[in-house]
């Protein structure tokens, strides 16, 4: 497709339930990021995957969050056992390093996952 | 401890006005850029900096990244209601691809 495309736009769940959240990138573009994002807040990093290079997961709040992306495309973001404070907009963004822009990596968001964990 | 550093937090203010909202920090940058995020949507990018002292200009906003690469500020001239929006700073260091945000100004034009 033209953009990021993430899904669902919109999640309810229950205390203690498993969720997965998925992002399509850009074809082609080798760089993947998951941020979170509280009402009205800045972004927070948790995750980046580049090429075949072994993902910088330095942002992940606890070991309930895993991430992966099959076959350089496609990554599921999986959160297990969600608690109230989970809920936030998770934002996907895919990019090519340096594409248009020396030393800086251009990216594109997805319009994110609205998660809330009642 | 939040490494970008956006003041103000909120601001409101009437169309035609001018306006300049801060990005600092207390660590070096290899680039900076400028994204703006309107409600249900994720941010997109506005400008990329990279070189101390760097002017950019886009239409009605001018963009500066610090000589020491440490700061950045965004001015516009003449606010209109569409520039209204959530203004988020982010920036990488050193060699890193890790792409960190500033929690943003959130601004209102009102015609």
């Amino acid at each position: 497709g033209a953009g990021v495309s993430q899904s669902p736009s919109n999640k309810v769940t229950e205390k203690g339930k498993d969720v997965e959240l998925r992002c399509d990138p850009i074809s082609g573009h080798t760089a993947l990021y998951w941020y979170r994002q509280s009402l009205g807040q800045g972004l927070e990093f948790l995750i980046y995957f580049q090429g075949n290079s072994a993902p910088d997961k330095s942002g992940l709040p606890s070991d309930r969050f895993s991430a992966e992306r099959t076959g350089g495309s496609v990554s599921t973001l999986t959160i297990q056992r969600t608690q109230q404070e989970d809920s936030a907009v998770y934002l996907c963004a895919s990019g090519l390093w340096g594409r248009g822009h020396a030393g800086a990596n251009v990216l594109t968001f997805g319009a994110g996952s609205r998660l809330t964990v009642l | 401890t939040q490494l970008l550093e956006q003041s103000p937090q909120f601001l409101s203010i009437q169309e035609g006005e001018n306006l300049t909202v801060y990005c600092n920090s207390s660590s070096v940058f290899s680039s900076l850029q400028w994204y703006r995020q309107e409600p249900g949507e994720g941010p997109v990018l506005l400008v990329t900096v990279v070189t101390g002292g760097e002017v950019k200009k886009l239409k009605r906003l001018t963009f500066q990244f610090g000589d020491a690469r440490k700061d950045s500020s965004l001015h516009i001239t003449a606010a209109q209601p569409g520039d209204t929006g959530l203004y988020l700073c982010a920036g990488a260091q050193g060699g890193s691809e890790k792409l960190v945000f500033g929690k943003g100004t959130k601004l209102t034009v009102n015609p």
